[in-house]
């Protein structure tokens, strides 16, 4: 089947440490996406790629990094700047970075400081 | 930038009941528009979305929204819920010219009684 596949589904950090969320997919899609959702807020835009070896910040970047060495892949790296991190984490992917491609996401990861 | 809000938090109604759930968003431009749910333990998944032509669209599972584009509205609708419908509901816009990042508003949980 293909999807989007993220892991660990739980995942526990001591504070200053950096933490690396995985996201793959097997769609093909050339655009991927991370969000984070916090209560009564909805989803929040962190890091967006259109393509391999490219990616842009989102609204909420700061704290985060991400890479983007291969189609199928876009890991999110939250750092020890991030001063909130704990949240649940939303990879999303598209066919293209036209806006009229709906996303399809994965199933979330959901990030707790110890 | 363009923001997104969803009137009701939280939503509580029997089955049978009829559903509407508000949905404004603040951009002049020509934006897209989506809906997405996120079922209990499940994936966000697209509901319905409006790129043009009709503004009343249909989605699955017999929801449909209207677009209002003179209120900056686009809410959703479903004449008779289920209990299966018990989900959050998230509105997401995008701006046609700005890619594939979306802007979602806050959700709306849904509780349907049996």
């Amino acid at each position: 089947d293909g999807g989007i596949t993220q892991s660990p589904k739980y995942l526990f950090r001591k504070e200053g440490q950096n933490v690396t969320l995985s996201c793959e997919q097997n769609l093909n899609h050339d655009a991927m996406y991370w969000y984070r959702q916090d209560p009564g807020q909805g989803l929040r835009l962190i890091y967006y790629s259109q393509i391999v070896n490219d990616f842009q910040k989102g609204d909420i970047a700061e704290g985060y990094s991400v890479s983007r060495e291969k189609k199928e892949s876009f890991p999110l790296t939250v750092t020890s700047a991030q001063k909130n991190p704990t949240a649940f984490y939303l990879c999303a992917s598209s066919i293209t970075q036209n806006s009229n491609q709906p996303q399809h996401f994965g199933d979330g990861t959901r990030l707790s400081i110890l | 930038a363009q923001s997104v809000s969803q009137h009701n938090h939280h939503v509580i109604l029997s089955e049978a009941a009829s559903l509407e759930l508000g949905c404004n968003y603040s951009y002049g431009g020509t934006v897209n528009l989506f809906w997405y749910v996120q079922y209990p333990g499940q994936h966000l998944q697209l509901l319905l979305k409006y790129f043009s032509g009709d503004p009343l669209v249909k989605g699955i599972k017999g929801f449909e929204a209207e677009f209002i584009k003179s209120k900056f509205s686009f809410n959703l609708r479903k004449p008779s819920v289920q209990w299966s419908d018990t989900a959050e509901y998230f509105c997401a816009v995008n701006v046609k010219a700005a890619g594939n990042k979306l802007t979602f508003g806050g959700g709306t949980r849904v509780l349907v009684k049996p």
